[in-house]
């Protein structure tokens, strides 16, 4: 069964960049597409992309120009990038697997606060 | 981008009824369309994909159907575990979450 574990500063600074890495464990990287979910408190889920072990990405057209995501197989991690934030991108922030549409394993999610 | 649509917001029902929620999609998403259980603090956990496939391991109580606009979660006979939020995600058009139906006792 995949575990995955976010990991990464609590809280950033308005307009500097939020930085989370998740490791994988329990299965190999190259099995599933791997993605970054976010929730503001007490609202709806959000995608904000996905990367192959290759290092394909797609991202959401809403978050494009400030998102990077990065994948070291090596390590068995993929990272997420986030640029200029502003209080509006606090957030749990999750990891995920994502195949065949789905997001099938979740991290457990860190808060991330933007002040 | 497609914008799902939950209703109702919020559910009340009690232990042993059954439940209904409805997700509308602005578009046709076809069949690709998921459900997820979100437990206070916890990470989403999938339910249904395909609109009425049931995940591993996910008990039979749990049942979805629809198609193209229109789609339901239906938990045939609650039980305590069962009171939490419920999202519906569709992956035909990149990929959009509806807001949530919290079902409470």
């Amino acid at each position: 069964q995949v575990q995955l574990q976010e990991s990464g500063p609590g809280l950033v600074k308005p307009s500097e960049t939020l930085s989370l890495t998740c490791t994988v464990s329990g299965d190999s990287i190259s099995s599933y597409y791997w993605s970054w979910i976010r929730q503001p408190p007490g609202k709806g889920l959000e995608w904000i992309g996905y990367i192959y072990y290759s290092g394909t990405t797609n991202y959401s057209p809403s978050l494009k120009s400030r998102v990077t995501i990065s994948v070291d197989t090596s390590k068995k991690q993929f990272s997420l990038k986030l640029s200029s934030v502003t209080a509006a991108d606090t957030a749990v922030y999750y990891c995920a697997s994502y195949r065949r549409g789905t997001f099938d394993y979740w991290g457990q999610g860190t808060l991330v606060t933007v002040s | 981008e497609i914008v799902m649509t939950q209703s109702p917001a919020t559910l009340s029902v009690s232990p042993g009824e059954r439940a209904t929620l409805s997700c509308r999609a602005s578009q046709s998403v076809s069949s690709k369309l998921a459900w997820y259980q979100q437990k206070p603090g916890q990470a989403p956990r999938l339910l249904i994909y395909g609109a009425s496939t049931r995940a591993t391991g996910i008990p039979a109580r749990f049942s979805g159907s629809g198609s193209g606009t229109d789609f339901t979660l239906t938990i045939s006979s609650l039980q305590p575990e069962d009171f939490a939020v419920y999202f519906c995600h569709q992956y035909y058009d990149w990929l959009t979450f509806g807001g949530g139906t919290k079902v409470e006792i």
